[in-house]
């Protein structure tokens, strides 16, 4: 079973729309990520939340725009997006604290951008 | 700059065989962490093995075992007795301990089971 949940598991979308991803973790975890991933490509990281802060935005266009509301969610807003945006994206989480703990993943979004 | 690298795009393997599956990295780092994930068709990456680097003996998951060499920077990753459910994209990974809690990923082994 899935630990981190994401919503919905498939988005189309057109160029002009305004959608959210969704992610929800229930283990406590206070570190969560987004990250996007093409076919038969590794993950590429796009953000890091550490206590609901964001501490890493890899440089991701501002038609991504990142949210942690509290500690069990984390969105993704999306808003003017490309073809090129057409993608899996994943929501990871882990531990901060004893060691360098592995992140969990979702299922995944899969995004198609018309 | 640390990188991964996975030199095998694609690897077969009879189903009860034995597999390895191959990964080096470059770090000036003494102290992180490496991983494989396991990728099946259904999209969930998810976390098959990992390894301390400060800890020398090769970490044991059931079937899955890694060959961990700190001095070449070589972290292979052996499946013994193969499942046609192992079948899927194998991602290795690397951590630094640098606070950004950052994976660095290698492209990826993608490993068919066969009958």
């Amino acid at each position: 079973d899935t630990e981190v949940t994401q919503t919905p598991k498939h988005l189309v979308m057109g160029m002009t729309n305004k959608k959210s991803l969704k992610c929800e973790q229930h283990m406590g975890h206070r570190a969560m990520y987004w990250y996007k991933q093409k076919a038969k490509k590794p993950p590429e990281l796009m953000f890091v939340y550490s206590y609901e802060k964001l501490s890493i935005n890899e440089s991701v266009p501002s038609r991504f725009s990142p949210e942690c509301p509290n500690s069990s969610l984390l969105n993704l807003h999306l808003h003017a997006l490309q073809p090129e945006d057409s993608a899996l994206y994943l929501c990871a989480s882990s531990q901060l604290q004893g060691g360098y703990q592995p992140q969990h993943f979702g299922d995944g979004t899969r995004l198609s951008i018309l | 700059a640390q990188t991964v690298t996975q030199s095998q795009p694609e690897m077969s393997v009879q189903e009860a065989e034995t597999v390895t599956l191959s990964c080096t990295y470059d770090t000036s780092e003494s102290n992180y962490y490496l991983f494989w994930y396991k990728q099946p068709p259904s999209r969930q990456m998810i976390l098959v093995i990992r390894q301390e680097a400060y800890k020398q003996q090769n970490a044991t998951e059931n079937r899955f075992s890694v060959n961990f060499q700190k001095a070449a920077k070589s972290f292979s990753l052996k499946i013994s007795d193969s499942q046609l459910g192992d079948t899927a994209m194998y991602f290795c990974a690397f951590m630094t301990p640098s606070g950004t809690y950052k994976y660095i990923f290698g492209t990826g082994t993608r490993l068919k089971v066969l009958a």
